[in-house]
């Protein structure tokens, strides 16, 4: 069974930084790229990252780019996101979401974890 | 960015109606369209893909058709357990973009 585990969210000052993670299993995670997509309250979907299986490729929302970095770590099934300058629009629940490809190119999202809440508030 | 507009936003049905959901995006996208389900509380559940082509396990009473701009999603016989949000996704261009969504409503 495909799991995504998301950590690392909570309360944080405007300006401040968090890292987030996404532990993965039930699947060959470096056969996979994988991507961040948040929900504001009571809003929709944005995508926010995407990392392909290698780590080659990286793509990023224009409202993150610059503060946000994803990456991988293959040996430990894991992902991330560190967060760096947050602001309060950057509110959201954090999904990890697992591609049904390796390559960034033509991702669909098969595979959501519950996500992890990240409140920017002073 | 590739904008993606769903239409209605919301729809009350019965149980056994036919639904349609309609998304038009802002330039052309061939048929890279996925549909997902998110029901309150919980994650979106991948439905569709390729503009037409049901992922394993999804009820057959879901479909989706169209290609370039204009697509749709159709529930064909209501069931209480499709109350859901339905978002498109367009995975033709960075960054992916999702459609605003559609909140469906048992009556």
């Amino acid at each position: 069974e495909v799991q995504l585990v998301e950590s690392g969210g909570g309360l944080v000052q405007p300006g401040r930084s968090l890292r987030l993670s996404c532990a993965a299993s039930g699947f060959t995670f470096n056969n996979y790229a994988i991507h961040w997509v948040r929900q504001a309250p009571g809003k929709g979907l944005e995508w926010v990252s995407g990392i392909s299986w290698n780590s080659g490729n990286t793509g990023y929302a224009d409202s993150v780019k610059g503060r946000f970095t994803i990456s991988r770590d293959n040996a430990k099934n894991s992902l991330y996101l560190q967060m760096n300058s947050l602001r309060a629009e950057d509110t959201a629940l954090y999904y990890c979401a697992k591609s049904g490809r390796s390559i960034l190119k033509s991702s669909t999202l098969d595979y959501w974890g519950q996500g992890t809440l990240v409140t920017v508030s002073s | 960015a590739i904008q993606l507009t769903q239409s209605p936003s919301s729809l009350s049905a019965s149980v056994g109606d036919r639904v349609t959901i309609t998304c038009r995006a802002s330039q052309g996208i061939g048929s890279a369209l996925a549909w997902y389900q998110q029901k309150p509380g919980k994650a979106p559940k991948f439905l569709i893909y390729d503009a037409s082509t049901l992922q394993s396990g999804v009820p057959s009473r879901f479909s989706g058709s169209g290609s370039g701009t204009d697509f749709t999603l159709t529930i064909s016989s209501l069931q209480p357990e499709d109350s859901a949000t339905y978002y498109c996704q367009q995975f033709n261009t960075y960054p992916l973009t999702f459609g605003g969504g559609t909140k469906v409503e048992i009556k």
